[in-house]
């Protein structure tokens, strides 16, 4: 059975602090991992990874996944209120399903 | 733009009502998906489909049922909704490919009582 396990489960940092979000995977034939940015309602896309080593970036935000070692991180600098959500991550392996850890809720506080 | 929406924000129901859950994706998407999400268990996928008419379990398909007779509209349908199905339920929708993206729509929150 596929898993993806992510933590830690809850995170509160002061706005201006880093903060990094782990994820393994245990998947079947895994293709991609994907990671979400959850706030009050429907996940919205942030990255998708196929390749190790490979650094996806997008603002403050940046992930990198580890084929080997089968984890991926996703890291927030310089953090905001508004950073405050769910981040979720997801494996995809056969059948386009994908597999999601519980989330990492974070709170970012002034 | 991408768009999944969903019939529902919010909906009240007795035990035993049937209960149907639409998902609409204006993107000609062939893959769409239902999830539920509860806290400590992340989301959960029930059934998904591939194309129109066709259908798969997911991992907690039990108690619900799927119709998918249309491309862009995948339903959720709770047969006798029972007090454990109380659920943020959330539909998505992807292109099959090596590469594909899921997109979600914005939930339906479903009290059972």
């Amino acid at each position: 059975e596929d898993k993806v396990v992510q933590s830690p489960l809850s995170l509160v940092v002061h706005e201006g602090d880093t903060v990094t979000l782990n994820c393994s995977y245990e998947v079947t034939n895994f293709r991609s991992l994907l990671w979400y940015k959850q706030e009050k309602k429907a996940p919205t896309f942030l990255f998708m990874l196929t390749s190790s080593g490979i650094e996806k970036k997008s603002g403050r935000l940046s992930s990198i996944l580890d084929k080997k070692e089968l984890f991926s991180i996703l890291n927030i600098t310089a953090t905001q209120t508004g950073d405050s959500a769910i981040y979720l991550c997801a494996g995809t392996g056969t059948a386009s399903k994908l597999t999601f850890g519980t989330g990492t809720r974070l709170q970012v506080t002034l | 733009d991408v768009k999944v929406t969903q019939s529902s924000r919010y909906l009240v129901k007795r035990t035993g009502e049937k209960v149907f859950l639409e998902c609409v994706q204006d993107m000609d998407h062939e893959n769409m998906f239902w999830y539920r999400q509860d806290p400590g268990l992340g989301l959960r996928l029930i059934y998904f489909s591939y194309d129109v008419k066709m259908k798969e379990k997911g991992d907690i398909p039990e108690g619900y049922s799927v119709s998918r007779e249309k491309k862009e509209r995948f339903s959720l349908i709770l047969e006798s909704a029972s007090t454990n199905q109380t659920s943020m339920y959330l539909c998505a929708s992807s292109t099959p490919g090596t590469l594909e993206t899921q997109y979600f729509g914005p939930g339906t929150r479903l009290l059972v009582l």
